[in-house]
């Protein structure tokens, strides 16, 4: 079955760690989406990227990196200079640009800071 | 700046009736939209989509209503049944801008 495989579904982390949230998909899209929930709020985006070897800055970047060395995996590092990393983490994939075509989540990591 | 927004937290529907979810854009340049279902804990998954070209778009028990006028969406679900009972979020997106915006989210409640 197709789809996108987040891991793990939980992680701790305590504080000044920087801790890496796997994403893989075999559905064999383009882009790659890390958004971010909060309690009350919708998904954020973090960071995107449209083909291998480039990603773009989302609307809360900052505390985070990313990189994308093959089409099928989209890892997130939540550094130690991400402020407030507590949070339900989502990746999404589309085939491509999300503007005609339905992205798909995988099943999300919950982030906790100790 | 908010450009989509969900102005209410959550919903009440008897089972058997009504639910209309609603949503708000500010962003003109917003061509494509989706709504979302997600349950705790899990990922949204894709309900319905509609483009700026159409102002309806029907899926079995699903209706989306787009209003460009007013920059509103509507979706209505109907009959309402429990296992409807999730929050659903609507998105939007200028095309092929790889980025898609959400609103905060409803919390429909179906009574059985």
């Amino acid at each position: 079955d197709g789809g996108i495989t987040q891991s793990p579904k939980y992680l701790f982390r305590k504080e000044g760690q920087n801790v890496t949230l796997s994403c893989e998909q075999n559905l064999n899209h383009d882009a790659m989406y890390w958004y971010r929930q909060d309690p009350g709020q919708g998904l954020r985006l973090i960071y995107y990227s449209q083909i291998v070897n480039d990603f773009q800055k989302g609307d809360i970047a900052e505390g985070y990196s990313v990189s994308r060395e093959k089409k099928e995996s989209f890892p997130l590092t939540v550094t130690s200079a991400q402020k407030n990393p507590t949070a339900f983490y989502l990746c999404a994939s589309t085939l491509t640009g999300v503007g005609d075509t339905e992205a798909f989540f995988g099943q999300g990591t919950r982030l906790t800071v100790v | 700046d908010q450009q989509v927004k969900q102005n209410s937290p959550s919903l009440s529907v008897q089972e058997g009736r009504i639910s209309i979810l609603n949503c708000d854009y500010t962003n003109s340049m917003f061509d494509y939209f989706l709504w979302y279902k997600k349950y705790p804990a899990e990922g949204p998954t894709f309900l319905i989509s509609i483009s700026s070209i159409k102002d309806k778009n029907e899926d079995g028990r699903f209706t989306v209503f787009l209003n460009k006028s007013a920059k509103h969406l509507s979706l209505h679900i109907v009959p309402s049944q429990p296992g409807d009972s999730a929050v659903y979020f609507c998105a939007a997106s200028v095309d092929s801008s790889y980025k898609l915006i959400f609103g905060s989210g409803t919390r429909l409640l179906v009574r059985p």
